[in-house]
C-alpha cells in the first residue's frame, strides 16, 4: 500500500521566517496531495491541495510543490507567524473513493 | 452550511466492552471517512463508506467495521476494546465526485481503561 514520509518532525522557525515541509510517497498511482493544518485540541483542516497534473500552487503565504518523477511534495510557508504554530500533515490519496495515507507530522513553532 | 458532527464527543469504556461512534456528514455530502489518531500511530485510515457501501478499508483488525445509512450518517463500531484502542477517532465527509477534500469532524476522544 501507499506509504507516506514526512519530514522534520519538528521544526522551529523565527517570526518572518520561511518554513519549508518534505513529504515523499510510494505510490505512484497517487494523484491527490492535501495538506492539513491541525491545531492542539483541535480538528484537522486542509490549508491546500494539489493534483498530479500540476506542479506548483500557491495561496497567499502558503505554497506547495510536487515533483511526480521522484515522488515528493513540498509545503512552503513565508513570513511566518505566531499563528502557524501547528501540527501540519501531508497525505496522499491514489483511488478514485477517499483514502488519504498521511505522513506522521511537523510540528512547527514560530518564535516571536 | 452546518459542518461534520461526531457524537459522543467523549467516552470512557473498560477493556472487553463494545463501543458505536456516530458521524453526521456535511448537508450532500455521500462518503465519510474514518480515521484514528494517536501520538505514536498519527493519523490513520480505517475505511470511507459512500451510498452505504464500505468503498475503502485500512488494515484494522475485523473488530473495526463501520456502516452508512441512506442519509449518510455513518457510524463505527469497536468490538472487545483493547487498551491500545484509546484514540481520537475522526471521520471527514467529502463529495465523492469532486476534488476529494475533505472535511473533519470534532472527533471522539475514547479511553479505554
Amino acid at each position: 500500500g501507499e506509504n507516506v514520509e514526512q519530514h522534520p518532525s519538528t521544526l522551529s522557525v523565527q517570526e518572518g521566517d520561511s518554513a519549508v515541509i518534505k513529504c515523499t510517497y510510494s505510490d505512484s498511482a497517487s494523484n491527490y496531495f492535501p495538506w492539513s493544518k491541525q491545531e492542539l485540541g483541535k480538528r484537522p483542516q486542509l490549508i491546500i491541495d494539489i493534483r498530479s497534473n500540476v506542479g506548483e500552487k500557491k495561496d497567499q503565504r502558503i505554497a506547495v510543490t510536487l515533483n511526480k518523477t521522484a515522488k515528493h511534495f513540498s509545503l512552503h510557508i513565508t513570513e511566518t507567524q505566531p499563528e502557524d504554530s501547528a501540527v501540519y500533515f501531508c497525505a496522499a490519496s491514489t483511488t478514485a473513493g477517499n483514502k488519504l495515507t498521511f505522513g506522521g507530522g511537523t510540528r512547527v513553532l514560530v518564535k516571536p | 452550511k452546518a459542518g461534520v458532527t461526531q457524537t459522543p464527543r467523549y467516552l470512557i469504556k473498560t477493556r472487553g466492552q463494545q463501543v458505536t461512534l456516530s458521524c453526521s456528514p456535511i448537508s450532500g455530502h455521500r462518503s465519510v471517512s474514518w480515521y484514528q489518531q494517536t501520538p505514536g500511530q498519527g493519523l490513520q485510515f480505517l475505511f470511507e463508506y459512500f451510498s452505504e457501501t464500505q468503498r475503502n478499508k485500512g488494515n484494522f483488525p475485523g473488530r473495526f467495521s463501520g456502516r452508512q445509512f441512506s442519509n449518510s450518517r455513518s457510524e463505527m463500531n469497536v468490538s472487545t476494546l483493547e487498551l491500545g484502542d484509546s484514540a481520537l477517532y475522526l471521520c471527514a465527509s467529502s463529495l465523492p465526485e469532486s476534488s476529494y477534500e475533505q472535511y473533519f469532524g470534532p472527533g471522539t476522544r475514547l479511553t479505554v481503561t
